[in-house]
C-alpha cells in the first residue's frame, strides 16, 4: 500500500507565486491534517480536516488555504507565496477517533520548499 | 490551546550509554500521548499511550505516561549510532499537537 503520498518532494518558489501542494491517501481514512516544520519548531498543524467536507484552521492557518476533494485527496494551496513559508510540508492521516479511545497518525514523504 | 513541551531539545551520549527524553503536554480532552522518531524524511511510529503507568516496550526502547501528573518519558537503553534522530512526542485530543523534539545524537 502506498499510505500517504505528497507531491511535489521538491519546489521553489518566487515570492508572490501561487501553488498546490497535493496528498491523497489509500487507507480509507476521515482525518487528514497539514503541518509545516521548521528547524528546532517541530510540526505545526496548518489545517486539518475531520471529515470529507470540513476544514479547520489549526495554528499557523495565515497565507495557506486547503481543500478537501474528497476522502482520499486534501490539497494545500499558496496564493501568494513568501520567504516565511519556506519550510518542510507533512500531510499526514489518520482514522476517525471520534468516540473511539485513539489512533495514529500516517506521514507523507514531505514536501521541501523554499521561497526566494 | 493544547501544548506539548519536550526537554531536552538536544542530547549527545556515547554508545552503550541510556537516556531518558521527557515530554509534558496541557492538552483538552486528551485521549493519548503519541512518540515518534524522524530521521531525515517523514516522521516513523514508535508508541502510544493512553493509560497510566502501563509501560510501552519495543527492543531497547520503553515509554511510560502519567496521566496525573500530564507527562511521559521514553527511554532507551544501550543506545547505538542509529539511534541518532529527533524524538517528537505529541498529544492527541482534538487533533495531533507536536512538541519541539529531543535532537538525540549517538557518538561512536
Amino acid at each position: 500500500n502506498a499510505g500517504v503520498t505528497q507531491t511535489p518532494k521538491f519546489q521553489v518558489l518566487k515570492t508572490g507565486q501561487s501553488m498546490t501542494l497535493q496528498c491523497a491517501q489509500d487507507m480509507n481514512h476521515n482525518s487528514m491534517y497539514w503541518y509545516r516544520q521548521d528547524p528546532g519548531m517541530g510540526l505545526r498543524l496548518i489545517y486539518y480536516s475531520a471529515s470529507e467536507g470540513t476544514t479547520d484552521k489549526g495554528e499557523v492557518p495565515n497565507g495557506y488555504n486547503v481543500s478537501r476533494l474528497n476522502k482520499r485527496e486534501f490539497s494545500l494551496r499558496l496564493e501568494s507565496a513568501a520567504p516565511s513559508q519556506t519550510s518542510v510540508y507533512f500531510c499526514a492521516s489518520s482514522e476517525d477517533a471520534r468516540g473511539a479511545q485513539s489512533t495514529e497518525a500516517f506521514f507523507g514523504q514531505g514536501t521541501r520548499l523554499t521561497v526566494v | 490551546e493544547d501544548k506539548v513541551v519536550q526537554s531536552p531539545l538536544s542530547l549527545v551520549v556515547h554508545e552503550g550509554d541510556t537516556v531518558t527524553l521527557n515530554c509534558s503536554y496541557e492538552v483538552t480532552n486528551f485521549r493519548s500521548l503519541l512518540w515518534y522518531k524522524q530521521e531525515k524524511k517523514a516522521p516513523t511510529f514508535l508508541f502510544m499511550l493512553t493509560s497510566s503507568g502501563i509501560e510501552k516496550k519495543s527492543g531497547r526502547l520503553s515509554s511510560i505516561l502519567d496521566k496525573k501528573e500530564l507527562f511521559s518519558i521514553l527511554n532507551i537503553t544501550a543506545t547505538q549510532t542509529g539511534d541518532s534522530a529527533v524524538y517528537l512526542c505529541a498529544s492527541y485530543g482534538q487533533n495531533f499537537v507536536f512538541g519541539p523534539g529531543t535532537r538525540l545524537s549517538v557518538l561512536p
